[in-house]
């Protein structure tokens, strides 16, 4: 079965520091999005992007966020410098449709940031 | 605004029970309602999609229904297993948009 690939799965760094998360989406899917779980908390939308430009964003993503695709199979997140409330699992998703379609979202396996 | 609420917040089982997990969610606006299971410092496994316009949706021994006027969910489990332990997260797509909104979860314990 098709999966969303995230790299890495644990990632530790110093506050202040750009970090970069990357996704590999399912290969047919056009909508990617980034959630993220603080410990404890609810699992908390971030962006969504379609068609290389983000279509909607929460309130947590300020201008300390931002998201790309690079190279047509990658979506990365990219907070430029981090804060210790930043640490969270972060969650990338990809959808073949429009608000879910038939299948729902396809969520990775998560990159756990430990900011210190 | 959309708010999503689960309970109960934690169940614990002995081994073979049927079991319900209820979700509500504030705003009946919604495209399709999903159930996930999230094992320990893991990701979040899509276990059943419900669309606005179906009443449930099964899958093996897992069958979610969809009351949106009510503006509820319920997950029933049968015969469950020591391997069903995990936390089950309810999510609504409001009408409109891209973000699901998530609950906070039921953290299932199934015993032995």
């Amino acid at each position: 079965e098709p999966e969303v690939t995230q790299t890495p799965s644990h990632q530790v760094t110093q506050m202040g520091q750009e970090v970069i998360l990357r996704c590999v989406p399912i290969s047919n899917h056009l909508y990617f999005y980034w959630y993220r779980q603080i410990l404890g908390q609810k699992v908390e939308f971030l962006v969504s992007f379609y068609n290389n430009e983000i279509s909607e964003k929460s309130e947590i993503f300020d201008d300390q966020f931002s998201v790309e695709r690079p190279d047509g199979s990658n979506f990365t997140l990219k907070i430029r410098s981090t804060k210790l409330e930043d640490s969270a699992m972060y969650f990338c998703a990809s959808s073949g449709n429009a608000f879910a379609g038939d299948y729902g979202y396809t969520f990775g396996s998560g990159t756990r940031l430990t900011v210190v | 605004k959309q708010e999503v609420t689960q309970i109960p917040a934690a169940l614990s089982v002995p081994e073979g029970e049927n079991l319900v997990l209820n979700c509500s969610f504030t705003d009946s606006a919604i495209y399709n309602l999903q159930w996930f299971r999230q094992d320990p410092g893991k990701g979040l496994t899509s276990l059943l999609l419900i669309q606005s316009s179906q009443r449930e949706q099964t899958s093996g021994r897992l069958n979610a229904s969809l009351d949106k006027s009510s503006g509820r969910s319920t997950l029933y489990i049968a015969a469950s297993q020591p391997g069903d332990s995990a936390t089950y997260l309810c999510a609504v797509l409001p009408s409109g948009t891209y973000k699901y909104i998530f609950g906070t979860g039921t953290r299932l314990k199934v015993l032995a």
